[in-house]
């Protein structure tokens, strides 16, 4: 069974850094893209990035480059969202994805809320 | 970006009811759209792919089509479980862009 098993919610401080995780199992974590979706309280969908765990290739929304990095650790099948300093503004929930062998976003992590407030 | 643009925002109906919800794409896309149900809480499931495939166990009563560059999600017989929140989602182009949702309520 495709599993993306996300870290724990976090209460953050404005400027704080941040790495929240998701780890994958039930299928090869190298073989698909995994990608994060922001969602702000009672908005939409926001799609930041996605990156593949076989060379850490990426790939960044202009709206979130340059302001979170994706990365990943092979050797436990996990993917990482960082941020190095946090606003008030990154307040939101946080979800991984697995991309399908089309790029469709198949199976979903279960989110993580990260609050940001001074 | 490629926009894509959700109508309507809200749609009010009824169990057994007929719906479509319309999404549309600020360029051509090709078939590259999805379609995502979101229900309170939970993670988003992906309903359709390549703009009318069903994914691996959905029901039947959901379908997708294109016109041009409008693309439309189709419940034919709604059922309680279906009152949700629907995403369009395009694969055409970096970055994969949603449109902003469409709430099914009774």
């Amino acid at each position: 069974e495709v599993r993306l098993a996300q870290s724990g919610a976090e209460v953050k401080k404005p400027g704080e850094s941040l790495k929240i995780s998701c780890q994958g199992s039930g299928y090869t974590f190298t073989g698909r893209w995994i990608g994060w979706v922001r969602q702000k309280s009672g908005e939409g969908l926001e799609w930041m990035g996605i990156i593949h765990p076989s060379d850490s290739a990426t790939k960044y929304s202009p709206s979130f480059q340059g302001q979170v990095t994706l990365s990943v650790d092979r050797s436990i099948n996990t993917a990482y969202l960082e941020w190095g300093r946090l606003r008030a503004s990154d307040t939101a929930v946080y979800y991984c994805a697995r991309t399908d062998a089309y790029g469709n976003f198949d199976f979903w992590g279960q989110g993580t809320l990260v609050n940001v407030s001074s | 970006d490629i926009q894509l643009a959700q109508s309507p925002s809200l749609l009010s109906a009824s169990v057994g009811d007929r719906v479509t919800i319309t999404c549309r794409a600020s360029q051509g896309i090709s078939s590259f759209l999805a379609w995502y149900q979101q229900k309170p809480g939970k993670a988003p499931k992906l309903l359709i792919y390549a703009t009318s495939i069903l994914q691996t166990g959905v029901p039947s009563r959901f379908s997708g089509s294109k016109s041009g560059t409008e693309f439309t999600l189709t419940i034919s017989s709604l059922q309680p479980e279906d009152f949700a929140t629907y995403y369009c989602q395009q694969l055409h182009s970096y970055p994969r862009t949603f449109g902003q949702g469409t709430k099914l309520e009774i």
